[in-house]
């Protein structure tokens, strides 16, 4: 069945530094990729989203990368801060059949030490 | 994402009983869906609606009955087929029929079994 994989499940990293989660999709199909940020017992929060009609998409320090050849995309966050911590997930959208439903991955768990 | 709400926060179920948890949007969307969340996991497709009236199986169906009679409401039914309900139910929704994939969540509620 269709399936999205993230990776890394864990990342820690220094503030200031960049993190880099990265996902694969299997339905080639998919062509609407957004991306989630969690916080603690919150809702999701929609960050930053691609369609299947661009590579590249930057908001400030958000931008999300997308290789439809390789069917997969990456979450990239520069200049970390210690608000950036939280759980963040991708997915992707099916086109063709159950409604245009999102798959999402397992989620990233990132943590920003100051 | 203010506009979808859910009802309670916390629920705690008794073995054998069914519950029911509330959804409830005013952004005028056609589509809603509900996700389960474990610890450590992403999100899991339970059941969803693209329109009044019409709902579909998700990814783990079995154990909860969904009903969508009015536009803006989409309760879920936790039934007591449901061996282990304890999880964080998410309730999404969007615009629905390829206009907007954008999938906003409510803030959850969290189920616990006595």
């Amino acid at each position: 069945g269709e399936n999205v994989e993230q990776h890394p499940s864990t990342l820690s990293v220094q503030e200031g530094d960049s993190a880099v989660i990265k996902c694969t999709y299997s339905d080639s199909a998919s062509n609407y990729f957004p991306w989630y940020k969690q916080e603690l017992g919150k809702r999701p929060q929609l960050i930053i989203d691609i369609r299947s009609n661009v590579g590249e998409k930057k908001d400030q320090r958000i931008a999300v990368t997308l290789n439809k050849t390789a069917k997969h995309f990456s979450l990239h966050i520069t200049e970390t801060q210690p608000e950036d911590s939280a759980v963040y997930f991708c997915a992707a959208r099916l086109v063709y059949n159950q409604g245009g439903k999102l798959i999402f991955g397992q989620g990233t768990e990132l943590s920003v030490k100051p | 994402d203010g506009g979808i709400t859910q009802s309670p926060k916390y629920l705690f179920r008794k073995e054998g009983q069914n519950v029911t948890l509330s959804c409830e949007q005013n952004l005028n969307h056609d589509a809603m869906y509900w996700y389960r969340q474990d610890p450590g996991q992403g999100l899991r497709l339970i059941y969803y609606s693209q329109i009044v009236n019409d709902f579909q199986k998700g990814d783990i169906a079995e154990g909860y009955s969904v009903s969508r009679e009015k536009k803006e409401s989409f309760p879920l039914t936790v039934t007591s087929a449901q061996k282990n309900p304890t999880a964080f139910y998410l309730c999404a929704s969007s615009m629905g029929r390829g206009q907007q994939e954008t999938q906003y969540f409510g803030p959850g509620t969290r189920l616990l079994v006595l």
